[in-house]
């Protein structure tokens, strides 16, 4: 069974195009994560949401937007694609609590290239 | 806020010999977590290792182990008997803040076992 799971692993659409990528996990974790790897390997987290809602949004484009229905899901919608968006964006979750030692598992990852 | 610093982009070792691959951090958060993960060409980011802020012990795990050193505020990763296999990127993590809900990642190191 696979903990957390990104759909689709690789997307391949054109400049101005509006695109979603679908995060899940199973692990009854209340809190996911967006993060985004550029070109040089660093990750940077976008958002996180605690139990559906919003708890980090660091300084991303207004064209991003997390959607969680349920906090076994986290989506990233992606408006007007640009060039610059290309990169491999993680899911992960985690589960909230007092001690850092629950860990945090990642998806495998989608990689978006905008032509 | 909190900030983790790997300053190897890259690391050569010979297979069977022990690599060292440092870390170091920085958060006034007294509680905090440190984590590695491994990230093979294929993309994903496999948890290796953690170590809490409290914990008395340095963490092992097989042939992972984690050089805690508070004061210095360094956290390096030692993997004894290096195999072909671990060749991949390696990024230290932090976990901080009340809920642990602050997950920062350094730049990463590039590590080529060598035959």
């Amino acid at each position: 069974d696979t903990a957390v799971s990104q759909t689709p692993k690789y997307l391949v659409t054109q400049m101005g195009n509006d695109k979603s990528i679908k995060c899940e996990q199973n692990l009854g974790h209340d809190t996911m994560y967006w993060y985004k790897q550029d070109s040089k390997k660093f990750l940077k987290i976008m958002f996180s949401y605690n139990n559906k809602e919003l708890i980090i949004n660091e300084t991303v484009p207004n064209r991003f937007s997390p959607k969680s229905p349920d906090k076994a899901h986290l989506n990233l919608h992606i408006n007007s694609l640009e060039l610059g968006d290309s990169a491999v964006y993680f899911c992960a979750s985690s589960q909230l609590s007092g001690t850092a030692q629950d860990g945090y598992t990642f998806g495998s990852g989608t990689r978006l290239t905008v032509v | 806020a909190q900030k983790i610093t790997q300053t190897q982009p890259g690391m050569f070792v010979q297979e069977k010999e022990a690599v060292t691959l440092d870390c170091t951090y920085d958060t006034s958060d007294p509680s905090y977590g440190l984590f590695w993960y491994k990230q093979p060409s294929s993309g994903e980011m496999i948890f290796l290792i953690y170590q809490g802020s409290y914990d008395q012990q340095n963490a092992t795990e097989g042939r992972y182990s984690l050089n805690f050193q508070k004061a210095r505020k360094s956290a390096n990763l030692v993997i004894s008997a290096s195999q072909l296999g671990d060749s991949a990127m390696y990024f230290c993590a932090m976990s901080a803040g009340s809920y642990g809900q602050n997950f920062v990642f350094g730049p990463g190191t590039r590590l080529s076992v060598l035959p």
